[in-house]
């Protein structure tokens, strides 16, 4: 059973809307969670990187936010784009012991985000 | 220009055929992986290396095979095909420190069609 949930599947907006990405995950202890862009034919590039004492990170119209008491995070995007159009993934790394050893990521399985002229 | 670069981009081939994909970044990075994205589009680790040694081996058919020659080098070598390893297959690495912590790039992507 995957870890890490991710909703709404897909998700068509008006450019110029906002809009929020919800992802919810059981993986525990975790390290970090992150959030990636994946643009159709392209590799996942990076939004967000927060470690679990973060509530918050911004990065341009992109900002996510971590609740690890419920182990929620949601990724809100102002102000849409006709290039934010992409795939969205949840990423949360669960490290089994400290140094560069054994750790685990898991990924969900993407919000598909369409935004319309 | 900086980057993690895959080579082919497109790979079709018949089932049972043996074949490999290159991967090679110049941004310096310690740690380097590959990740197999399925048709659902659900990215899966399958390896990574730190500095040429193996520290994630997911379970994997071992008909895979990474191969590092060097740290900026990850090469996936695939024996006997079968039409499930169909998908696409990214390479990432991320900079010297405490490994999948940092931040990863990721290169283009090979598409793999198993006939």
């Amino acid at each position: 059973k995957n870890q890490v949930e991710q909703s709404p599947q897909s998700l068509i907006i008006l450019e110029g809307k906002n809009c929020t990405l919800q992802c919810n995950y059981t993986v525990s202890p975790f390290s970090n969670l992150r959030w990636y862009k994946q643009d159709t034919g392209r590799g996942p590039v990076s939004l967000t990187i927060m470690t679990f004492s973060e509530n918050t990170k911004s990065n341009g119209r992109y900002t996510a936010t971590l609740d690890a008491d419920t182990k929620q995070s949601s990724l809100h995007i102002t102000a849409s784009q006709l290039s934010d159009s992409a795939s969205y993934i949840c990423v949360v790394i669960k490290v089994s012991y400290s140094g560069a050893g054994s750790y685990q990521l898991t990924f969900g399985k993407g919000t598909k985000l369409s935004v319309i002229p | 220009d900086t980057a993690v670069s895959q080579t082919p981009k497109y790979l079709v081939t018949q089932m049972g055929n043996d074949k490999s994909i290159k991967c090679e970044q110049n941004l310096g990075h310690d740690t380097m992986y590959w990740y197999k994205q399925d048709s659902k589009k659900f990215l899966k680790i399958m390896f990574s290396y730190n500095n040429k040694e193996l520290i994630i081996n997911e379970t994997v058919p071992n008909r895979f095979s990474p191969k590092s020659p060097d740290k900026a080098h990850l090469n996936l070598h695939i024996n006997s095909l079968e039409l499930g390893d169909s998908a696409v297959y990214f390479c990432a690495s991320s900079p010297p420190g405490q490994g999948v912590d940092n931040e990863q790039f990721f290169g283009p992507g090979t598409r793999l069609t198993v006939l």
